[in-house]
């Protein structure tokens, strides 16, 4: 099946920091990226809809300068977290699906410490 | 409130067990997928299923589509160690776009 490979797999930083997490689909073009977040012991939430060249389309109570999304080509997608902070700390999984819109790929998952 | 619910939230049970996970909605799916999650780890495509009524096998699961379909369920037969992880049902919503939401989840631990 196809590759998304995401990066980093973790990552530790300073509260008020930003990161970036990187989405790459590695064989196939992805005109969609999904991100999502996991808590402990929980389910995915989904956070926002990424299409190649526009802006993402974000979740009821996600908030949009907070968490950037940019999806300016169609293999790679990136999440910054902003300003984060200890309650940013989470699972972070991407997804994508190509053109067809057949089968959605996921990444490994950026487990994201604040402290 | 979630759009999916799983039942049961936590399921531990000894091997050679069969066991059965529930999705349920007040909503239509045009698709429903099933996963299964390690810790640490993305989630990984089990089955998708398209048809009202459906029932797809692979090996030891059965999976099964609801006729009006905003159910499903899945079925382990002869439980391994192995089969032990997070379970998650999701769907496409009939006219939602492509996106997929994701079921509450279902923690199976199968023990020795």
């Amino acid at each position: 099946g196809a590759v998304v490979s995401q990066h980093p797999s973790r990552v530790i930083c300073k509260s008020g920091t930003s990161v970036k997490i990187e989405c790459r689909s590695l064989d196939f073009q992805a005109t969609t990226m999904f991100w999502y977040r996991q808590f402990p012991k929980q389910s995915l939430m989904l956070m926002a809809t990424s299409n190649e060249g526009s802006k993402a389309t974000y979740e009821q109570g996600v908030e949009k300068d907070k968490f950037l999304i940019n999806h300016a080509s169609l293999t790679l997608s990136t999440l910054t977290v902003t300003s984060a902070h200890p309650e940013d700390s989470s699972f972070y999984i991407c997804s994508a699906r190509d053109r067809d819109n057949t089968e959605a790929f996921f990444g490994q998952g950026t487990r994201l410490t604040v402290v | 409130t979630q759009l999916l619910e799983q039942s049961p939230q936590f399921l531990s049970i000894q091997e050679g067990e069969n066991l059965t996970v529930y999705c349920n909605s007040s909503s239509v799916f045009s698709s429903l997928q099933w996963y299964r999650q390690e810790p640490g780890e993305g989630p990984v495509l089990l089955v998708t299923v398209v048809t009202g009524g459906e029932v797809k096998k692979l090996k030891r699961l059965t999976f099964q589509f609801g006729d009006a379909r905003k159910d499903s369920s899945l079925h382990i037969t002869a439980a391994q160690p192995g089969d032990t992880g997070l379970y998650l049902c999701a769907g496409e919503l009939t006219g939602g776009g492509n996106k997929l939401t994701f079921g509450t989840g279902t923690q199976l631990k199968v023990e020795l």
